[in-house]
């Protein structure tokens, strides 16, 4: 069984600063990927960063990357330059995976963090 | 590369009525998710098929939700009779492989029961 917690139900920047998204989890699994994902308020989820958690080097996508602390279970989203088309909603997530990387079962999603960036 | 479709885009019934969605997902996509994303939570799967067959129906309330994809492309997913707790956005997704892991989604329907 795997859980996701966002601890932040609202986080605001200024455009072009930095700002970092919380995220915890739980899981039995002995490997497992970890999500961020993005739904602006058109509704459409975007996928914006995968972490393998046998893989020690963080994911970085252009100015999103990831702190990824595996004793601590912490996943937390960090988005540099911030621009207003980064204002959205933010999920966690987490899916387990086999020793080869398959992976499998059902994404589990955190509560979200509302992201708001002002000019 | 067209997304995935989902249509109407918003409903609104009363309760104990019935109501449909449509998906249809992105070409060659055998692997197809409808999730339940109530308001402040984050999405719920509610079942996921690879091609025409079901994977995981588990989160399913199977007295009044049924879903088909009977030639493994387009999906819809039905509630009857509908309950006021039902009021959600019902999102589709769909990806190449049955690993689990959603990369496209479509806009969502926005159901609201009166």
């Amino acid at each position: 069984a795997q859980t996701v917690t966002q601890s932040q139900p609202e986080m605001s920047v200024q455009e072009a600063e930095t700002v970092t998204l919380s995220c915890t989890y739980d899981t039995s699994e002995n490997n497992y990927y970890l999500f961020w994902y993005k739904q602006p308020p058109s509704r459409q989820m975007i996928l914006v960063i995968r972490q393998e958690a046998y893989k020690q080097q963080n994911a970085t996508e252009n100015r999103f990357s990831v702190n990824f602390q595996k004793a601590a279970k912490s996943f937390s989203l960090k988005i540099s330059d911030s621009q207003l088309g980064d204002t959205a909603m933010y999920f966690c997530a987490s899916l387990g995976a086999d020793a080869g990387g398959t992976s499998y079962g059902k994404l589990t999603f955190g509560q979200g963090t509302i992201l708001t960036v002002h000019p | 590369e067209a997304g995935v479709a989902q249509s109407p885009r918003y409903k609104i019934i009363e309760k104990r009525q019935s109501v449909a969605f449509w998906c249809n997902p992105i070409s060659g996509h055998a692997t197809l998710y409808w999730y339940q994303q109530i308001l402040g939570q984050g999405p719920k799967l509610l079942i996921q098929f690879q091609n025409n067959g079901v994977v995981d129906d588990s989160q399913l309330p199977k007295d009044r939700f049924s879903a088909e994809r009977l030639k493994g492309v387009d999906s819809t997913l039905k509630i009857q009779p509908a309950k006021l707790e039902d009021s959600a956005v019902y999102l589709c997704a769909s990806s190449l492989e049955p690993s689990g892991q959603v990369k496209f989604f479509g806009p969502g329907t926005r159901l609201t029961v009166l």
